[in-house]
């Protein structure tokens, strides 16, 4: 079974930096593409991020282009996402989810997500 | 960027009924289009993909169609459980985008 958990939110100033984590398993981790979601309070799912199997291809979302980074560690089945510059429109719930496969991008799997607040 | 807009916000159904959920897309994503439900404090779950690919475990009475820029969902007889937020995505051109979502609630 596919597990997918985030972990590394909280309260930060506006300005700060808080790195987000998930942990994968149930899959092979390093044949896929992963990707970040994020769902500010009441409102739709957006996009962040999206890294491929190897790590070699990256794309971010035009409001976190430059201040975040996404990366991953296959040996440790780990998924990450540091931000910096944080503002109050980033707080959400941000969520990582699996690609259905390596050509196909489709959200097929997703963690319950971590919070992340931004807030003086 | 691509602009997904869903119609109608709100779709006011009883269980058994047939619902019909829209997405138009500001330009065309070919069949680059997936939905997904997503009910109160629970992640969101991959239903169609490919525009009119079930996903696994996906019942029967979930179904999409269209290409380019009109795609629909259907589910055939609504069931207690499918009262729930549906949104669409697209993945044929950075950055992915999603739909502003419908919901469907009981009527």
């Amino acid at each position: 079974e596919v597990q997918l958990v985030e972990s590394g939110g909280g309260l930060v100033r506006p300005g700060g930096s808080l790195r987000l984590s998930c942990a994968a398993s149930g899959f092979t981790f390093s044949s896929s593409s992963m990707n970040w979601v994020r769902q500010a309070p009441g409102k739709g799912l957006e996009w962040v991020s999206s890294i491929s199997s190897s790590g070699r291809y990256i794309y971010y979302a035009d409001s976190v282009m430059g201040r975040f980074t996404v990366s991953r560690d296959n040996a440790k089945n780990s998924l990450y996402l540091q931000m910096n510059s944080l503002r109050a429109e980033d707080t959400a719930v941000y969520s990582c989810a699996k690609s259905l496969s390596a050509a196909a991008d489709w959200f097929d799997s997703w963690g319950q997500g971590t919070l992340v607040t931004v807030s003086s | 960027e691509i602009v997904l807009t869903q119609s109608p916000a709100t779709l006011s159904l009883s269980p058994g009924e047939r619902a019909t959920l829209s997405c138009r897309a500001s330009q065309s994503v070919g069949s680059y289009l997936a939905w997904y439900q997503q009910k109160p404090g629970q992640a969101p779950r991959l239903l169609i993909y490919d525009a009119s690919n079930r996903a696994t475990g996906i019942p029967a009475r979930f179904s999409g169609s269209g290409s380019g820029t009109d795609f629909t969902l259907t589910i055939s007889s609504l069931e207690p459980e499918d009262f729930a937020v549906y949104y669409c995505q697209q993945r044929s051109n950075w950055p992915r985008t999603f739909g502003q979502g419908t919901k469907v609630e009981v009527k």
